[in-house]
C-alpha cells in the first residue's frame, strides 16, 4: 500500500531531552515536507526537502533539524526540545518538486513539559 | 509574510444540502490554490486544485472558484454527506517556490 508512515504517533516527553521524529514514504517521491498543526493557525511548513541531500527552511524551522539522506527517510529532530513545540507533526511526500497534490502521513502528537 | 486565511471557522450543513466554504488570501504573486480535506484523527487529503489564470474548476461533487479582483477563493460541494464531516484548508503556493502556505481551517459538521 502506498502510504507516508511517522513513527511514533504519540509521544510526551520532556524540555531539552532530544527527540526523532521519523517519515518514510514508499512511492519513490522526490519532495517531503514537515508541518506543524496548531489549533487556529493550520498547517504551518517546518523543512522541506526537493530530493536527496537537499533541504531548505520552512516558514517555523527554528528548533528543529531534518536530514534526506535517502530518498524514502526524511526525519525530523528536535535537539532539546522545548514546551511551545507542543503540537501535531505531519510529514508529507509528492511525486514532484512543484506538486500541488502532497500525501500526508497520519501525524505525531508530541508533548514537551 | 502573507498568508492564507479563511472566513470562518466553522460551518454547519444540513445533509443533503450545498456547502460553501470561503477562504480569502493575500499574496497576489501566488499562482495556484488548492483544497485540502482533513477527518478526524488523519493527515490532509488533497480534494482539488485551480491555477491563477482560471476562474471555475469541477471535481467530483465540488466546485472551486477563483475571484482573483478580491482575492477570495471558495469551495462548494454539491449535496454535502455525512462523510463530508471534516476540517478543510485552503491553501496556495508560488510556481517557482517549493513551499506550500495553508490557512486556519474551516470545520464542517454536516447534520443528518
Amino acid at each position: 500500500e502506498a502510504q507516508v508512515t511517522q513513527n511514533p504517533r504519540y509521544l510526551i516527553t520532556v524540555t531539552g531531552k532530544k527527540l526523532t521524529v521519523t517519515c518514510s514514504q514508499n512511492m519513490n517521491h522526490e519532495y517531503m515536507s514537515w508541518y506543524r498543526q496548531d489549533p487556529g493557525l493550520g498547517l504551518r511548513q517546518i523543512y522541506y526537502s526537493m530530493n536527496v541531500e537537499v533541504t531548505d527552511k520552512g516558514d517555523v524551522p527554528e528548533g528543529y533539524k531534518v536530514s534526506r539522506k535517502e530518498k524514502r527517510n526524511f526525519p525530523l529532530i528536535l535537539e532539546s526540545p522545548s514546551p511551545n513545540q507542543t503540537s501535531l507533526y505531519f510529514c508529507a511526500s509528492s511525486p514532484r518538486v512543484r506538486s500541488r497534490e502532497q500525501y500526508f502521513g497520519p501525524g505525531t502528537r508530541l508533548t514537551v513539559t | 509574510g502573507e498568508s492564507v486565511g479563511l472566513h470562518l471557522p466553522t460551518l454547519s450543513v444540513q445533509e443533503g444540502d450545498n456547502s460553501i466554504i470561503n477562504c480569502a488570501y493575500s499574496n497576489s504573486a501566488s499562482d495556484y490554490f488548492i483544497w485540502y480535506k482533513q477527518e478526524s484523527g488523519k493527515g490532509p487529503q488533497f480534494i482539488i486544485d485551480i491555477r491563477s489564470n482560471m476562474d471555475k474548476r469541477q471535481g467530483q461533487r465540488v466546485t472551486v472558484l477563483l475571484n482573483k479582483t478580491v482575492k477570495h477563493l471558495s469551495l462548494q460541494i454539491a449535496a454535502t454527506q455525512p462523510g463530508d464531516s471534516a476540517v478543510y484548508f485552503c491553501a496556495e503556493t508560488i510556481t517557482n517556490d517549493y513551499k506550500l502556505s495553508f490557512g486556519a481551517g474551516t470545520t464542517v459538521t454536516v447534520r443528518a
